[in-house]
């Protein structure tokens, strides 16, 4: 099975800074690779899929890379409202979908 | 805007059957494979099954395979997930999302709670 990483598991930013977030599979999963936000209490949503598309709605400051066994998830200028865990997953072959552990991200 | 409205969770016994439903709007139902995704309480995501388009195809997560039930009425469009010898390690908020097989999650469901406790 391929198992998915993420490091940093938690981090805290200045308002501001530039964040980055690395997930890595233990296998190539080409591009199928997509990226979550959870808000405390609220329901995953969707940032990135497909490596680095940008799901219609998030800012541009949300940004994916990426291909193959390790991908990068980077928030420009990190906002109030961006304090969440970020889960990474796959989703090509069997078993089906796997989810990172997730990254928590605060404010500093 | 795609909606998702999960129901049927509650409080069972350890060993006993709960069904939860996802009824889907706003979108062409049959055109998509659905997933069910847990979260345990303090915990991260965890995958649990996932149908194709027109219910073919279906797949589960080790820590379910041979409990739970995956399936889907594209004339009601909604999706099951049947769940039976419910253990502790069940508890968890249920989520349904459009996607899967292949495909990211993009629409998400509000989640429905499952409590097993004796």
């Amino acid at each position: 099975d391929i198992q998915m990483t993420q490091s940093p598991s938690s981090l805290s930013a200045s308002l501001g800074d530039r964040v980055t977030i690395t997930c890595r599979a233990s296998q190539d999963i080409s591009n199928y690779l997509a990226w979550y936000q959870q808000k405390p209490g609220k329901v995953p949503k969707l940032l990135i899929y497909a490596a680095s598309t940008l799901q219609s709605g998030v800012p541009s400051r949300f940004s994916g890379s990426g291909s193959g066994t390790d991908f990068t998830l980077t928030i420009n200028s990190l906002q109030p409202e961006d304090v969440a865990t970020y889960y990474c997953q796959k989703y090509n072959s069997a078993p089906r979908i796997t989810f990172g552990p997730g990254t928590r991200v605060d404010i500093k | 805007e795609v909606q998702l409205l999960e129901s049927g969770g509650g409080l069972v016994q350890p060993g006993g059957s709960l069904r939860l439903s996802c009824a889907a709007s706003r979108f062409t139902f049959s055109d998509y494979g659905m997933t069910w995704v847990r979260q345990a309480p303090g915990k991260g995501l965890e995958w649990v099954s996932c149908i194709s388009s027109r219910g073919d195809n279906t797949y589960y997560a080790d820590s379910v395979r041979g409990r739970f039930t995956v399936s889907r009425d594209n004339s009601k469009n909604t999706l099951y997930l049947q769940m039976s010898s419910l253990r502790d390690e069940d508890t968890a908020v249920y989520y349904c999302a459009r996607g899967g097989d292949y495909r990211h999650l993009d629409y998400w469901g509000q989640g429905t709670l499952v409590t097993v406790s004796s």
